[in-house]
């Protein structure tokens, strides 16, 4: 079964500039997430969707992030423009109905200069 | 108060030593526990889950929840320098799939 896909990998930006993510979860399962860990943190999550409907976007910093999920499967999230502090991994997960436990990709490594 | 707490390390043991991993949580409403290890640079791996309360076993991994106390360990046997990483547990409950996560321990197992 194949894991959680995101790109890119690493991303270098000066700041003010945008930035996009792409996410795509493993097969079958309807929830997806996006979390931002912070070196030395765990992951805090930005966005949870359901198929493509938005379930909590309650810590998303919605006056630079956005996030979409067209079509209930891939994901996009989009941050414009970038600050200093958006220097993270950008970690997008995705769960099965009912079983929580969260399967997480590989992540993208930002760093906004 | 923090839902999850979880001490950060850093933890450093030689090769050879059971290793004792932990997390406290104060939301008694949590019913499946969860431990990722992350080594540097990579995506958190889900390395297993419990539901409710007892005792898994995979291999050289056992994990326990104690609910009366809410307390879930991890320990690691024969402990090897690739375990070496970052331990993080996390917790959900059901149905909403919300989860929430310790701050995780950093390991090192020296050779």
């Amino acid at each position: 079964e194949a894991g959680v896909a995101q790109s890119p990998r690493y991303k270098i930006i000066e700041k003010r500039q945008s930035v996009a993510f792409w996410c795509n979860p493993i097969s079958g399962h309807a929830t997806l997430y996006w979390y931002q860990q912070i070196l030395g943190q765990g992951p805090k999550l930005l966005i949870q969707f359901q198929n493509n409907g938005v379930v909590d976007d309650s810590q998303l910093p919605k006056d630079r992030f956005s996030a979409e999920r067209l079509k209930g499967v891939d994901s996009t999230l989009k941050i414009q423009p970038a600050k200093l502090e958006d220097s993270a991994v950008y970690l997008c997960a995705s769960s099965l109905d009912g079983l929580p436990v969260l399967f997480f990709g590989p992540g993208t490594r930002l760093t906004v200069l | 108060q923090k839902e999850v707490e979880q001490d950060p390390g850093p933890l450093s043991v030689p090769e050879g030593a059971i290793v004792s991993l932990n997390c406290t949580y104060s939301n008694s409403a949590f019913q499946y526990f969860m431990w990722y290890r992350q080594y540097s640079r990579k995506g958190p791996e889900l390395l297993m889950y419990t539901y409710s309360s007892g005792n898994k076993e995979d291999g050289r991994f056992t994990a326990q929840v104690d609910k009366s106390s809410k307390y879930i360990s991890l320990f690691i046997r024969d402990s090897q320098p690739s375990d070496s990483a970052t331990y993080l547990c996390a917790m959900s409950t059901p149905p909403g799939n919300q989860f929430y996560f310790g701050t995780g321990t950093s390991l090192t197992v020296i050779p």
